[in-house]
């Protein structure tokens, strides 16, 4: 099973927004919704932010958002702020035999 | 708060072992799935394995080519997981998460425990 395949920069000034796209296949993000989305600094643990390819939990903010077209997956950052300058993670089930896939992960910059 | 501390991670050379652990407050461990994330230098988050409950038989699945040289199991009276990693190679240096997994995503992770694997 292949990583899902992320763009591996994004950047945006404060009250911008950016998307990243999650590129997976008809075994992963095609064949199931649930797709999640993590938020890491480095130096802590990361942090769902988007389960179910756009649902929130308790305490997200809804900046972010979530989206899901054929084998591609996106996440919405809306109003960009510093504290959202941080490595940002995909991931998809992909079924009983490869289980759980994950991206290649995006260094988002808030200029 | 769920909250999951990992330990063990150091340097081990190419062939050797290591036991990581995870210890878990929080949460009600023996109802709780478990997971095993690692992050590589440069790399992404790759998924190594899981375990369920007890009284599901505590089975575990694994990504494919670390099956055999990985192992999981609990402590359910602890509340302490386990990965243990055998005829290590550099190729699984790495950040090493616990985490837990919650209908189909693993959703409360802890900060990782590092593994360099070195001659």
């Amino acid at each position: 099973q292949s990583a899902l395949t992320q763009p591996p920069s994004a950047s945006g000034s404060p009250g911008q927004s950016v998307t990243i796209s999650c590129s997976g296949s008809s075994s992963d993000i095609g064949a199931f919704d649930y797709v999640c989305w993590y938020q890491h600094h480095p130096g802590k643990a990361p942090k769902l932010i988007i389960y179910d390819v756009n649902k929130r939990p308790s305490g997200v903010p809804d900046r972010f958002s979530g989206s899901k077209s054929g084998n591609t997956a996106s996440l919405a950052v809306s109003g960009l702020q510093a504290e959202d300058e941080a490595d940002y993670y995909c991931s998809s089930y992909a079924g009983d035999n490869s289980f759980y896939v994950f991206g290649t992960g995006t260094k988002v910059t808030v200029l | 708060e769920v909250r999951l501390v990992e330990s063990g991670g150091g340097l081990v050379r190419p062939g050797g072992s290591l036991r990581l652990s995870c210890g878990a407050s929080g949460l009600s461990f023996r109802d709780a799935w478990f997971n095993w994330v690692r992050l590589a230098p440069g790399k992404g988050l790759e998924w190594v394995g899981r375990i369920r409950r007890r009284d599901e038989g505590a089975t575990t699945d694994f990504l494919q080519p670390l099956r055999g040289r990985f192992s999981i199991s609990r402590d359910d009276s602890k509340n302490v997981l386990y990965l243990q990693l055998n005829r290590l190679t550099t190729a699984d240096t790495g950040l090493y998460f616990c985490a837990t997994e919650h209908w189909y995503s693993v959703n409360n992770w802890g900060q990782g425990t590092l593994v360099t694997v070195s001659s």
